[in-house]
């Protein structure tokens, strides 16, 4: 079985912090990692995933996150944030089988402040 | 090339009826999946079809239904619906083909815009 626990469903960061949000991860078999970002009334949209290759991840939008087997987390982080990164930022675990369902946590919400 | 397409985008129901949401998957992949997002929730995996058949399912019961067509499009099918039912239902598609494994695109799914169910 998978789950995903994502630390903090609201963060408030101001414009040109860095960015911090945290997600540990429990997987019985090799996990594939993912961050999603959801901007309101749309669908999810992929940041980064993590499928092995290195450990340290980068994504779209200056976004990169980092996998750390000895702690099961997988936290994402930007150094400056930027007004248009407030949204919903989700961390999604699945596995290498055939049927690759996504189980996502529960979500943190980013606001960004001048 | 269009994204990931989904029908419609808002709809209203009551307790009791029947709703058929509609996926048109991305260009060139064949694997669909549905997932259920209430409100301030992550989303929830609901069932996946691959080759026009049900390969996986989430923790659903069955009123929860699906199809998917010789084209790869799929419809999620809600019967006897609970208030609890109201939430976005998103799609999400990947190629499973060995083309999509080699090149590491098999493992993401690429999510439509949703359509947001309410029911009264």
């Amino acid at each position: 079985a998978q789950s995903v626990t994502q630390l903090g469903s609201h963060v408030s960061v101001s414009e040109g912090a860095l960015v911090l949000l945290r997600c540990n991860y429990s997987s019985s078999v090799p996990p594939y990692l993912f961050w999603y970002v959801q901007y309101p009334n749309q669908g999810l949209q992929l940041l980064l995933k993590y499928t092995s290759a290195a450990t340290l991840v980068k994504g779209i939008n200056g976004f990169e996150a980092e996998f750390k087997k000895s702690e099961t987390s997988f936290h994402l982080t930007k150094p400056s944030a930027h007004m248009s990164d407030a949204a919903e930022y989700f961390c999604a675990v699945s596995g290498w089988a055939a049927g690759n369902k996504l189980t996502f946590g529960g979500g943190t919400r980013v606001l960004v402040k001048p | 090339d269009a994204g990931v397409t989904q029908s419609p985008t808002h709809l209203i129901k009551t307790r009791g009826q029947q709703v058929t949401l509609r996926c048109s998957p991305k260009s060139g992949h064949d694997t669909v999946s549905w997932y259920q997002q209430a409100l301030g929730q992550g989303p929830q995996f609901i069932f996946q079809y691959y080759e026009e058949e049900e390969r996986q399912r989430g923790n659903f019961p069955d009123r929860f239904s699906g199809h998917q067509f010789p084209n790869y499009s799929s419809e999620l099918n809600v019967n006897a619906l609970l208030l609890g039912d109201s939430a976005l239902y998103l799609c999400a598609s990947s190629p499973e083909t060995w083309t999509g494994r080699v090149s590491g695109s098999a493992d993401i799914q690429y999510f439509g815009a949703g359509t947001r169910l309410s029911v009264l």
